[in-house]
């Protein structure tokens, strides 16, 4: 069955240090990754997805299929990047596609 | 554009009692999605709908949960009898995915502000 495992619940750094984000999954099929974010008092929205290969907001995420992960990463975090980070992996069931979600990490970003 | 509307967006209910959801997503979006946020979890897909037919709801309690997207367009997800392990917040969702057999290609989903439900 698809799993996605993000270990840390809470993690905190300061204001310009770098951060990393852990999600690891299990799937049988071809994965289809994706980084979702919620800031504080804001809708659940997509951040950044594997396929696109892009830097949003200055994360990038690197799938390694050898080590199933799929961290998130941004080299010098800031204040605003403080919010709940949702990996979600995409994957088919029947007919149809769906996702599904890790418990999330919260970061926060001290000054 | 407008996002995905949903009401009510607190509900505060007692064991037993029934209560209901509205979702509205977002105009021309065919896919919709029902998900059960309980609290220090990730959402949890409970029903899929493509225009107003049924594309997964292998996780919606049956006993107690329904869903229904009559017109394809708005949807109302309901709890009957509620129990206290369904306090919960219940978010919806829409995306323009046309699913196409053997294939499909992912459209974004856009995720509405949730109702929290507190059974008592």
């Amino acid at each position: 069955a698809q799993r996605v495992t993000q270990p840390e619940k809470l993690l905190s750094v300061f204001k310009g240090a770098p951060v990393e984000l852990k999600c690891n999954y299990s799937y049988s099929g071809s994965p289809e990754l994706f980084w979702y974010v919620q800031y504080s008092r804001q809708r659940l929205q997509l951040l950044l997805r594997h396929i696109s290969r892009e830097s949003i907001k200055g994360f990038t995420a690197d799938l390694n299929k050898g080590e199933t992960s799929f961290h998130l990463k941004k080299p010098f975090a800031q204040e605003e990047d403080s919010a709940m980070y949702y990996c979600a992996l995409r994957f088919r069931s029947g007919s149809a596609r769906q996702l599904t979600f890790g418990s999330g990490t919260q970061l926060t970003v001290l000054p | 554009e407008a996002g995905v509307a949903q009401s009510p967006r607190y509900k505060i209910i007692e064991k037993r009692q029934s209560v209901a959801f509205w979702c509205n997503p977002i105009s021309g979006h065919a896919t919709l999605y029902w998900y059960q946020q309980i609290l220090g979890q990730g959402p949890k897909l409970l029903i899929q709908f493509q225009n107003n037919g049924v594309v997964d709801d292998s996780q919606l309690p049956k006993d107690r949960f329904s869903a229904e997207r009559l017109k394809g367009v708005d949807s109302t997800l309901k709890i009957q009898p509620a129990k206290l392990e369904d306090s919960a917040v219940y978010l919806c969702a829409s995306s323009l995915d046309t699913y196409v057999w053997g294939g499909g290609r992912y459209n974004e989903q856009f995720f509405g502000p949730g109702t929290r439900l507190t059974v008592l």
